[in-house]
Formats: C-alpha cells, sequence, structure tokens
C-alpha cells in the first residue's frame, strides 16, 4: 500500500468546470506539497500546507490534517491546466509521492 | 530567495560519458535529497544528505554518485550509464525542525 494516495487517476473536463483532485496519506507529516508536471516537463511546485487552506489565483489548496486528507481545487479550468498533480508528503525525514493525477481540460 | 535550482534543465550524455547533475539552495537548508523519476511513475528516493553527511542511500547503483560539498550545494556525478537510467532527476531541500521543504524543476537526463 503506498504511502500517499490519489484519485483520480485521470481526470478529464470541459473548460470552465470546476475541478477537485483528493490526496490521502498514511503517515506523519510536517507538510504536504501539490506539485504539477507537464508531458516531457519538469516539477512545479504549487502549495506547500501544513494547515489550512491556501489560494493561488484559480488554484485552491486544502488540508485536514486530522483526516490525513487534502484536495486541490481548479476553479474555471483552463486547456492550459492540463497536466499531471501530484501530492507529496513530508515526514521531517523524507518525501513520500502520490502516483499523480492527469487532467485533460477539453476547450 | 525560496529556490532550489537544478542544472541543467536538459541533459544527453552517452554510455561512456561522465557530467554532473547541480542543485543549489540557498535557504540555510540542511538536509537535501536526490529523487528519480521516471515516466508516468511516482519519483523515487536516492540519497538524502542531513548536514553535508550521506545518511540515506536507497541502493542506487554506484554509477551514480552523489556529494555534497558544502551546506548550499548538491552534486550528482554520473558515469558509464545505461539507457534505462534516462529520467527526470529531481532535488529538494528542508529544514531540519521545520515543515519547510521545497523541490526544484528537475533535470531531465536523456542515455543514448
Amino acid at each position: 500500500k503506498n504511502e500517499v494516495e490519489q484519485s483520480p487517476q485521470n481526470l478529464t473536463a470541459q473548460e470552465g468546470e470546476f475541478i477537485t483532485i483528493n490526496c490521502s496519506y498514511s503517515v506523519g507529516i510536517s507538510a504536504l506539497h501539490w506539485l504539477q508536471q507537464h508531458p516531457g516537463g519538469g516539477i512545479v511546485s504549487l502549495f506547500m500546507l501544513s494547515s489550512g487552506k491556501k489560494k493561488h489565483g484559480r488554484l485552491i489548496a486544502t488540508i485536514n490534517i486530522q483526516e490525513k486528507h487534502s484536495s486541490l481545487h481548479i476553479t474555471a479550468s483552463h486547456p492550459r491546466d492540463s497536466a499531471v498533480y501530484i501530492c507529496a508528503v513530508y515526514t521531517g525525514n523524507q518525501f513520500y509521492f502520490g502516483t499523480g493525477t492527469s487532467l485533460t481540460v477539453i476547450p | 530567495d525560496t529556490e532550489v535550482t537544478q542544472t541543467p534543465k536538459h541533459l544527453v550524455m552517452g554510455m561512456t560519458n561522465k557530467k554532473s547533475l547541480k542543485c543549489e539552495q540557498h535557504m540555510g537548508h540542511r538536509a537535501m535529497y536526490w529523487y528519480k523519476q521516471k515516466a508516468k511513475k511516482p519519483p523515487e528516493l536516492m540519497f538524502v544528505y542531513s548536514y553535508e553527511k550521506l545518511s540515506i542511500n536507497e541502493s542506487v547503483p554506484s554509477r551514480f554518485s552523489p556529494e555534497c560539498p558544502n551546506s548550499s550545494l548538491l552534486n550528482l556525478h554520473l558515469h558509464a550509464l545505461q539507457p534505462e537510467d534516462s529520467a527526470l532527476y529531481l532535488c529538494a531541500s528542508s529544514k531540519h525542525g521545520s515543515t519547510e521543504a521545497f523541490f526544484g524543476q528537475g533535470t531531465r537526463l536523456t542515455v543514448v
């Protein structure tokens, strides 16, 4: 069993739709990261969370430490949001990564 | 400055070449990490340096040789790689006793 589970694995949305990607983890964490990766591209850090909620533009990330769960929301999705979104948790010793959610936003 | 900078961004090397990947941060983080990501897979831990000393080596082949010459710099020396070593190599750093941790963008390595 992976320490970090993401759902869904694949997601297709129409432009403008509200999108939610979920992440559950089973280890004690210091922080949780949401990362974005375009095909053939590098990693872009979107958020680092240890509690509560953060917002950046159309992206919102929330974390519930008691339930060991985080969500990434994208409002008014756009084709340029098409990418793989990865949840990573930092335990204080190392990072554990989810397998990623592949998002395709259709115009 | 809250950046982890990796260079180069892309590297193509032959199986007989020797090359190095570089990772730099100036946030005073004393833990630095190398991860390897194959296509469509999550990153896998390779090495962890803590206070410039190697603390975790995840049974990585000796053709990968890490080095941490100072608290800001982490290198990964590559020699006699195989085509299956082609991957994204990701560096991260973190501050001991803190939630603070950051990722570099990665170096996309192709071995031909």
